[in-house]
């Protein structure tokens, strides 16, 4: 039962170069979420997905792009890699039959940008 | 803006003692609340939800959550804590902008001493 699934666990990018963070569920959950964690901050939405071929932007999407071609995968990509953009990253999946679903989560993305 | 709050940056207690992790939460209409916990090096595990009904819920790993609709508050609490208790602990609100999404607060350190 593996669930949420992201690669790679750590990554070190320079300035300017993209990336893509991949994450992929197996419950065939309809909502997947990108978010990354700061000290101190808590949890930002990037974005977000209802569906295949439907994605929107969160709160902070500045920087990133996503794709859903699938229920199953749920990418995320940084194109001109910027300090900023240092932190972890989480994805997650939310059942959408019934309401106030609980969300399952990956291990995380370590990304840091030099 | 629908939103939670985590006064305490940490929080320390001793092994066998009981603990209580705080949160308020400030939304309109009906609150969905949550608590997730990551241990290092982890992504976020759900441990318990209110959503209506008792306001004392009982949850994972012996956590349980008291709703108090007055005090606008859900505070986490264990009678006995545990060592292995040590982590990130996150309150979040679940709401509905067309789409459902956690809103996150920034997290408590919880140290329990042997």
């Amino acid at each position: 039962n593996a669930g949420v699934t992201q690669t790679p666990k750590f990554r070190i990018l320079k300035i300017g170069q993209s990336m893509t963070l991949q994450c992929t569920q197996d419950m065939n959950h309809n909502y997947m979420y990108w978010y990354r964690q700061d000290p101190g901050m808590g949890l930002k939405l990037i974005y977000y997905s209802v569906g295949a071929g439907i994605t929107d932007k969160g709160e902070v999407p500045n920087g990133y792009n996503v794709s859903r071609s699938t229920t199953e995968d749920f990418p995320l990509r940084l194109e001109l890699a910027a300090p900023s953009q240092t932190s972890v990253y989480f994805c997650a999946s939310r059942n959408d039959q019934g309401k106030h679903t609980e969300a399952f989560f990956g291990q995380g993305t370590r990304l840091t940008v030099v | 803006a629908q939103s939670v709050a985590q006064p305490e940056d940490q929080v320390n207690v001793a092994e066998g003692n009981p603990l209580t992790v705080k949160c308020t939460y400030s939304v309109s209409g009906n609150p969905y609340l949550f608590w997730y916990v990551q241990y290092p090096n982890r992504g976020l595990q759900f441990l318990l939800k209110y959503i209506t009904g008792d306001n004392l819920v009982k949850g994972s790993y012996g956590f349980e959550a008291e709703f108090n609709k007055s005090q606008t508050s859900f505070h986490l609490k264990k009678p006995s804590a545990l060592v292995s208790d040590s982590a990130l602990y996150f309150c979040a609100v679940s709401v509905n902008t067309g789409f459902q999404k956690l809103v996150f607060g920034t997290g408590t350190r919880l140290l329990v001493s042997p």
